[in-house]
């Protein structure tokens, strides 16, 4: 099947720096991926829709000049957390879907290993 | 705008034994897809079976199957057969099929699953 890669797994920071989360398409071109976050024992909560070439699309509620998206190639897209704050400490998820044409199974959704952030 | 719904927030199933978890879901569009997800302690996502609104019959991947009813909007999953590896939280999810529909996953709150030796 499709590889998403995401990293790192687990990254640590202090309150006030920022962090940036790579999620990578490794045998597909990705238009579109997709930003997560979950809680611990809760579900996922879409954040934002990352677009090829094109600003993001962020849910309701998510503050797009804290959790800032880059999606710059058809291969990757990072999410930067900035001013990072403990509250912000969270595991995070980036999907991707295999384009329409591209393949057969484009109606399932890849995901990353996931990176879990702690702030301190 | 879609929800999805699981009603258990814990189920407990014996070794070799068969569970079903449920799932709701609300929406107004006519074309859509289903998933469940399995989440192990890695928190890596894993498909576990999927389900096109279209099709009437429901689909079956080895020992997890599913009954899909489209008019009463539930989606369940049953697993045969359980193995200590299938210890994990899943989640349900839903995602619009036609060209103007969300096009990322919405998932419900998710099943932790144990399996008893």
């Amino acid at each position: 099947g499709a590889v998403v890669s995401q990293h790192p797994s687990w990254v640590i920071c202090k309150s006030g720096t920022s962090v940036k989360i790579e999620c990578r398409s490794l045998d597909f071109q990705a238009t579109t991926m997709f930003w997560y976050r979950q809680f611990p024992k809760q579900s996922l909560m879409l954040m934002a829709t990352s677009n090829e070439g094109s600003k993001a699309t962020y849910e309701q509620g998510v503050e797009k000049d804290k959790f800032l998206i880059n999606h710059a190639s058809l291969t990757l897209s990072t999410l930067t957390v900035t001013s990072a704050h403990p509250e912000d400490s969270s595991f995070y998820i980036c999907s991707a879907r295999i384009p329409w044409g591209q393949g057969i199974r484009n109606t399932e959704a890849f995901f990353g290993q996931g990176t879990r952030l702690t702030v301190v | 705008a879609q929800t999805v719904t699981q009603s258990q927030p814990e189920m407990s199933v014996q070794e070799a034994e068969t569970v079903t978890l449920s799932c709701t879901y609300d929406t107004s569009e006519s074309d859509y897809y289903l998933f469940w997800y399995k989440q192990p302690p890695s928190r890596q996502m894993i498909l576990v079976i999927r389900q096109e609104a279209y099709k009437q019959q429901n689909a079956t991947e080895n020992r997890f199957s599913v009954n899909f009813q489209k008019a009463a909007k539930s989606f369940s999953l049953k697993i045969s057969d359980s193995q200590l590896g299938d210890a994990a939280m899943y989640f349900c999810a839903y995602r619009s099929a036609g060209k103007t529909g969300r096009r990322a996953l919405t998932f419900g709150s998710g099943t932790r699953l144990q399996v008893q030796p």
